[in-house]
């Protein structure tokens, strides 16, 4: 699986869209990125995933750049249960072959939502 | 979604002995999967719990010190034995459905003191 970059930490205003970068410049074709994030005390749980279009849900929307070499997530109006760290993977899908071993996790990005 | 539930939620153990960490998957997967969270850092990949046979163990981590049982497709057990105060962690499990979206959800782990 690919290398991925990430601050370590951030802040954001509550009510404020969060945007987390990640860096993962040796990124192959057949590899997807993955957002997930731990609340303290919690389980990582799923964000959202994309391949290389603009990806949406009910959570975050995921921005990848045209050459796949970095993306966004974008949390659009934080509150203060968004306070976790980020984990952005980067792992073959399962339509590639992939997806049969467990995740990688790299540091993350505390983000740390003020009121 | 999968719901993951593990037993026991904590425990305080001596040094040199064993405790078993139980993991009830909601629904079926395919993959099942075991963690550990040191204090302060990232999940690391222990193994991957394989129904029937034996678990495919990441580097540094063996089958005498964590064995891992799965007898079907919902359920699985690590076993931390002979611990010391450095497995001293959270233990998490993980499912998901390969094929299909490669979302793994996570149980709320376990969080074991060794004294």
């Amino acid at each position: 699986d690919a290398k991925t970059t990430q601050p370590t930490s951030m802040d954001c205003a509550e009510g404020r869209a969060a945007n987390l970068p990640c860096n993962h410049s040796t990124i192959s074709g057949n590899e997807y990125v993955y957002w997930y994030r731990q609340i303290h005390s919690q389980g990582p749980q799923y964000i959202i995933h994309g391949l290389k279009n603009n990806e949406t849900n009910e959570m975050a929307s995921l921005i990848i750049t045209e050459d796949r070499k970095s993306s966004t997530l974008i949390l659009p109006h934080a509150t203060l249960r968004d306070t976790a760290v980020y984990y952005c993977i980067v792992r073959v899908g399962p339509w590639s072959g992939g997806g049969a071993d467990g995740l990688t996790f790299g540091k993350g990005t505390h983000l740390i939502i003020q009121p | 979604s999968a719901v993951i539930s593990q037993k026991p939620s904590r425990d305080i153990c001596q040094r040199g002995t064993s405790l078993t960490i139980q993991c009830q998957v909601d629904s079926q997967v395919t993959m099942m999967f075991w963690y550990r969270q040191q204090p302060g850092q990232s999940l690391t990949l222990i193994a991957t719990a394989n129904q029937g046979s034996e678990a495919t163990y990441e580097s540094g981590f063996v089958i005498d010190k964590f064995p891992i049982s799965r007898p079907n497709l919902t359920f699985s057990t690590l076993t931390v034995s002979n611990m010391s105060p450095e497995d001293s962690s959270i233990y998490l499990c993980s499912g998901g459905r390969t094929g299909v979206t490669d979302t793994q959800y996570f149980g709320p782990g376990t969080r074991l003191t060794v004294l």
